[in-house]
């Protein structure tokens, strides 16, 4: 099955600086990937995904880029705040049989210092 | 986006008891996923349920532990069954959502004593 490893575990940063947030998948048929944004005793929200078909996408200051070839795929979050401060998962997802499942990473915990 | 009401929010229970849980989707969807989130960790699928079919179990999830009923397609339960203190966690449910993304469940946090 898929497996997911994500790195940093944790990751501090000041205020305004950026953060990068790296994820690597081993089953080649995971064609989706989410970013995942958890607050403590909340829900995961999504804040961003991509697509296979797609090397880069960017909504305001959180990018995430994919590379296929070496399977690895990257949140980046540009002029951090402190209220970006949470845990950040990642997660890949496939079609076929195995459409909907996702496999998470383990989570990275970012703190943004004001 | 479709939009979860999941419930109980949180529980206590006793070990050898059984907990249900119950999502409701304000949209029809196929599918249903059922996570676990152990304490400080990240998530992890248990199960998806099927409107008319048996649920599917993900490696290490078995039916008779966690039994799932799917009635209609927009209704979903786990049931998690003869609780110990190792079933402590979060579960929560999932549906795709509008655009393609998935959304969870608020999650219910189960303490078993």
């Amino acid at each position: 099955g898929e497996n997911v490893e994500q790195h940093p575990s944790t990751l501090s940063v000041q205020e305004g600086d950026s953060a990068v947030i790296k994820c690597t998948y081993s089953d080649s048929a995971s064609n989706y990937f989410p970013w995942y944004k958890q607050e403590l005793g909340k829900r995961p929200q999504l804040i961003i995904d991509i697509r296979s078909n797609v090397g880069e996408k960017k909504d305001q200051r959180i990018a995430v880029t994919l590379n296929k070839t070496a399977k690895h795929f990257s949140l980046h979050i540009t002029e951090t705040q402190p209220e970006d401060s949470a845990v950040y998962f990642c997660a890949a997802g496939a079609g076929g049989t195995s459409y909907g499942k996702l496999t998470f990473g383990q989570g990275t915990i970012l703190t943004v210092h004001p | 986006s479709a939009v979860i009401s999941q419930k109980p929010s949180r529980d206590i229970c006793q070990r050898g008891t059984s907990l249900t849980i119950q999502c409701q989707v304000d949209s029809q969807v196929t599918m249903m996923f059922w996570y676990r989130q152990q304490p400080g960790q990240s998530l992890t699928l248990i199960a998806t349920a099927n409107q008319g079919s048996e649920a599917t179990y993900e490696s290490g999830f078995v039916i008779d532990k966690f039994p799932i009923s799917r009635p209609n397609l927009t209704f979903s339960t786990l049931t998690v069954s003869n609780l110990s203190p190792e079933d402590s966690s979060i579960y929560l449910c999932s549906v795709e959502s509008g655009g393609g993304g998935y959304t969870f469940g608020s999650g219910t946090r189960l303490t078993v004593v």
